[in-house]
């Protein structure tokens, strides 16, 4: 069955270091997400993707964040000078072409920043 | 601000019961109800969406939906100890690309 990979699993940075998450989609799926889970809180979301713009950010999506999908597969987050409280899981999620799609989770990236 | 709202639990049954999570939503105008079930340090996997009113049955679980309510509900028939995880609703809000809002999550524990 297909599946979302993430990698890497796990990173640990140093605060103010840039950090890129990677995410590989399911094959036919055109839709893309990050969410982000802080250890004990609720899945939030970050930002959706679409025909390589951004379709809908939250107010966490702030400038230090950006999303791409450089190469037609990878689907990336990139936090610029990552903060204390950037510390969480963070999610890959993918779903097909209709509104309503149902999405996808990847197994995550825990990120820790010191 | 749309919200998602659980009882956060824990919601402990015997192995064999029927277990019954439910799961408010604050805006209106959603279409799609999702549940997904997190085992610990793991990611949200899904178990069934649901768009209408009524009754949408998969196997052991049933996903029911009220919009007047404003309420989804899982129930969970012949509950296994493997079933024992956090049951995460997820609402996919009108005016949003596919955004999903998510509860904090019910935790259930099912006992031998």
């Amino acid at each position: 069955e297909p599946e979302v990979t993430q990698t890497p699993s796990h990173q640990v940075t140093q605060m103010g270091q840039e950090v890129i998450l990677r995410c590989v989609p399911i094959s036919n799926h055109l839709y893309f997400y990050w969410y982000r889970q802080i250890l004990g809180q609720k899945v939030e979301f970050l930002v959706s993707f679409y025909n390589n713009e951004i379709s809908e950010k939250s107010e966490i999506f702030d400038d230090q964040f950006s999303v791409e999908r450089p190469d037609g597969s990878n689907f990336t987050l990139k936090i610029r000078s990552t903060k204390l409280e950037d510390s969480a899981m963070y999610f890959c999620a993918t779903s097909g072409l209709a509104v309503q799609e149902t999405q996808y989770f990847g197994p995550g990236t825990r990120l820790l920043v010191l | 601000q749309k919200e998602v709202e659980q009882n956060s639990g824990p919601l402990s049954v015997p192995e064999g019961a029927i277990a019954s999570l439910n799961c408010t939503y604050s805006d209106r105008g959603s279409q799609s109800f999702f549940w997904y079930r997190q085992y610990s340090g793991k990611s949200p996997e899904l178990i069934m969406f649901i768009y209408s009113n009524g009754d949408k049955e998969d196997g052991r679980f049933t996903a029911q939906l009220n919009k007047a309510s404003q309420y989804v509900s899982l129930l969970i028939r012949d509950s296994q100890p493997s079933d024992s995880a956090t049951y995460l609703c997820a609402v996919n809000i009108s005016g949003g690309y596919n955004k999903l809002i998510f509860g904090a999550g019910t935790r259930l524990a099912v006992h031998p």
